[in-house]
């Protein structure tokens, strides 16, 4: 079946520590994006990326980073430069802009 | 990016009543986007309508849009246990960029 998988589901993170998100799509969609969510409230957009190897900063993109080398995957970097990265982090694609965007289940962050 | 701002923030009916929900939005949009969450999971899209279209039905959903008004309406018709969820609009507007208001959190009681 196609989609977009996230891993892992849940990741912790220690004070000043880097971690990596990972979200694949099998879905041969050019457009990737990342988001955050926070308790109650809508999605955030961190970054997008319309093809490979280019990507665009969205609305919160400070304390994040990412890469585009491969159609199918989209990492999300959260740098210790993130003063506050407990959220809910989900990743999405669509074939185009303005199309509908198919998202993966989420990986839920924490802080240690 | 366009902003989509749902109404009301909660709603709780019984099973087999209708719910509606309202979004609406700021700047100029190409469509209108619905879409559903399920607690902890991602989000899934329902329907798109575009913004030469008025009215678009799918299964039990009807959505509704008045570009005048600068408003969506999303109607739930028959509504079951499963229908629990949030739901969120987002304009598409030649752009990458959608812009999910905080959601309306339905809950549809056995």
């Amino acid at each position: 079946d196609g989609g977009i998988t996230q891993s892992p589901k849940y990741l912790f993170r220690k004070e000043g520590q880097n971690v990596t998100l990972s979200c694949e799509q099998n879905l041969n969609h050019d457009a990737m994006y990342w988001y955050r969510q926070d308790p109650g409230q809508g999605l955030r957009l961190i970054y997008y990326s319309q093809i490979v190897n280019d990507f665009q900063k969205g609305d919160i993109a400070e304390g994040y980073s990412v890469s585009r080398e491969k159609k199918e995957s989209f990492p999300l970097t959260v740098t210790s430069a993130q003063k506050n990265p407990t959220a809910f982090y989900l990743c999405a694609s669509s074939i185009y802009q303005d199309q509908p965007q198919h998202f993966g289940d989420g990986t839920r962050l924490s802080i240690l | 990016s366009q902003q989509g701002e749902e109404d009301p923030q909660a709603l709780s009916i019984q099973e087999g009543e209708n719910a509606t929900m309202n979004c609406s939005y700021k700047t100029s949009i190409n469509n209108l986007q619905w879409y559903r969450q399920n607690s902890g999971r991602g989000l899934v899209h329902l329907i798109l309508i575009r913004s030469n279209e008025r009215e678009k039905h799918s299964g039990r959903l009807r959505v509704t849009l008045d570009t005048s008004k600068k408003s969506s309406s999303l109607l739930i018709t028959a509504s079951r246990a499963a229908d629990t969820a949030s739901y969120f609009c987002a304009g598409g507007a030649g752009s990458y960029q959608l812009t999910f208001g905080k959601g309306t959190k339905l809950s549809v009681i056995p």
